[in-house]
């Protein structure tokens, strides 16, 4: 969706380095949400941001949100092969649940 | 238990066929939804239900035509299937038309030939 752009497309990474992925909206956004897609395979909900400033983590996945800037961060800290795959990030830009998503960050960790 | 199921996981088939996806939850959710995910790895919304009502219906061919007997059913009926129809279809469900958490299904990859 061109309403939302995430960078960087793909990453890679060696095992144990940290990493940010971005997520951008050109709209206001009523709530961002990150997933995780493995090849091949649904999405894994990771979390979900509302608030302005509001940070969230997950094992060692924090994502937080800048209101202002209509933007929202995924960092992952010491990065595992188990981290691989694609992240997506999703918008509610309505107010009515109904998302749009980014292009996706696809992921590799080399061990 | 597996919250969203989608039958089936794999689908091939011929175009100008009909062809059904279903989709379950055992959430409890009142919201479910479809959503497609092309060879780029875009993923878009088509239909989403809410209470056996639809109320997201974006700008789909018609051939495409989703059926919510009830709150924890919604099935995806797609006619004369083409081969841009290819893609990975996702099922998905809520527990409002607000901003609340979705949750997707595995996916069903369907291939059209």
């Amino acid at each position: 969706s061109q309403e939302l752009e995430q960078s960087p497309q793909s990453l890679i990474v060696q095992e144990g380095k940290n990493l940010t992925i971005n997520c951008t909206s050109s709209k206001t956004l009523y709530g961002l949400y990150w997933y995780k897609q493995k090849y091949g395979e649904g999405l894994i909900f990771l979390m979900m941001l509302q608030k302005g400033g509001e940070e969230k983590s997950h094992e060692k996945i924090t994502a937080k949100l800048d209101e202002k800037k209509q933007q929202s961060s995924l960092h992952i800290t010491a990065s595992q092969p188990s981290h691989a795959g694609i992240y997506l990030c999703g918008a509610d830009i309505t107010y009515g649940n109904k998302l749009v998503f980014g292009a996706g960050t696809i992921l590799r960790v080399k061990s | 238990d597996t919250a969203v199921s989608q039958t089936p996981k794999y689908l091939v088939t011929q175009m100008g066929n009909d062809k059904s996806i279903k989709c379950e939850q055992n959430l409890g959710h009142d919201t479910m939804y479809w959503y497609k995910q092309d060879s780029k790895k875009f993923l878009k919304i088509m239909f989403s239900y809410n209470n056996k009502e639809l109320i997201i219906n974006e700008t789909v061919p018609n051939r495409f035509s989703p059926k919510s007997p009830d709150k924890a059913h919604l099935n995806l009926h797609i006619n004369s299937l083409e081969l841009g129809d290819s893609a990975v279809y996702f099922c998905a469900s809520s527990s409002g038309t607000g901003t609340y958490e979705q949750y997707f299904g595995p996916g069903t990859r369907l291939t059209v030939t």
